[in-house]
């Protein structure tokens, strides 16, 4: 069965940093895709940060680009986004996504439940 | 960035009603369309991919359609447990992009 396990969400004040991480399991890791997408208190889903899979090609919004870095550790089955210079409008719920292939195919066939980024001093 | 239009933004209907929302791509991305359902508390779940793909698992009810910029999701028979935000996603290209969502609601 996958499972993806998200962690490291929390309160940081504007301008701050935070790491967050997704435990997978339950499927050969390095072998698929991974995205992270937010979802704002009120609003709808906003795609965030993908990589592909094998350590390949990061990609992030534009709303993100300098700001967050997404990354991976294929041996921890691990999935990160080191999120730096925090804003409000980052406040949301920060959900692991798994692609269909190794490509960032953007076509999300299992989701975490989720870890939440409050941005307030 | 490619735009998702959704319509209606919110819909009641009743148990048994046949539901259809529509998705409209701001240029073309030929099938590249994906549909979730998304409850309170709970993670998105993928429906559709390649715009008319069911996802295994989803029941046969949820077809989805379309190509190049306009997609419709359709619901044949409104359940119960179908009372949730439905978002179109695009998977043409980066950034990927979702549609507003569709709230359904009971009537």
């Amino acid at each position: 069965e996958v499972q993806l396990l998200e962690s490291g969400g929390g309160l940081v004040q504007p301008g701050g940093s935070l790491r967050l991480s997704c435990a997978a399991s339950g499927f050969t890791f390095s072998s698929y895709a991974m995205s992270w997408v937010r979802q704002a208190p009120g609003k709808g889903l906003e795609w965030v940060s993908g990589i592909s899979g094998s350590g390949g090609s990061p990609y992030h919004a534009d709303s993100v680009k300098g700001r967050f870095t997404i990354s991976r550790d294929d041996s921890k089955n691990t999935v990160y986004l080191q999120m730096n210079s925090l804003r409000a409008e980052d406040t949301a719920v920060y959900y692991c996504a798994k692609d269909l292939g190794i490509a960032l195919a953007g076509t999300f066939e299992h989701w975490g439940q989720g870890t939440l980024v409050t941005v307030s001093s | 960035d490619i735009q998702m239009t959704q319509s209606p933004s919110s819909l009641s209907a009743s148990v048994g009603d046949r539901v259809t929302i529509t998705c409209r791509a701001s240029q073309s991305i030929s099938n590249y369309l994906n549909w979730y359902q998304r409850k309170p508390e709970k993670a998105p779940k993928l429906l559709i991919y390649a715009a008319s793909s069911l996802q295994s698992g989803v029941p046969s009810r949820f077809s989805g359609s379309g190509s190049g910029t306009d997609f419709t999701l359709t619901i044949s028979s409104l359940q119960p447990e179908d009372f949730a935000t439905y978002y179109c996603q695009q998977s043409y290209g980066t950034p990927l992009t979702f549609g507003g969502g569709t709230k359904v609601e009971i009537k």
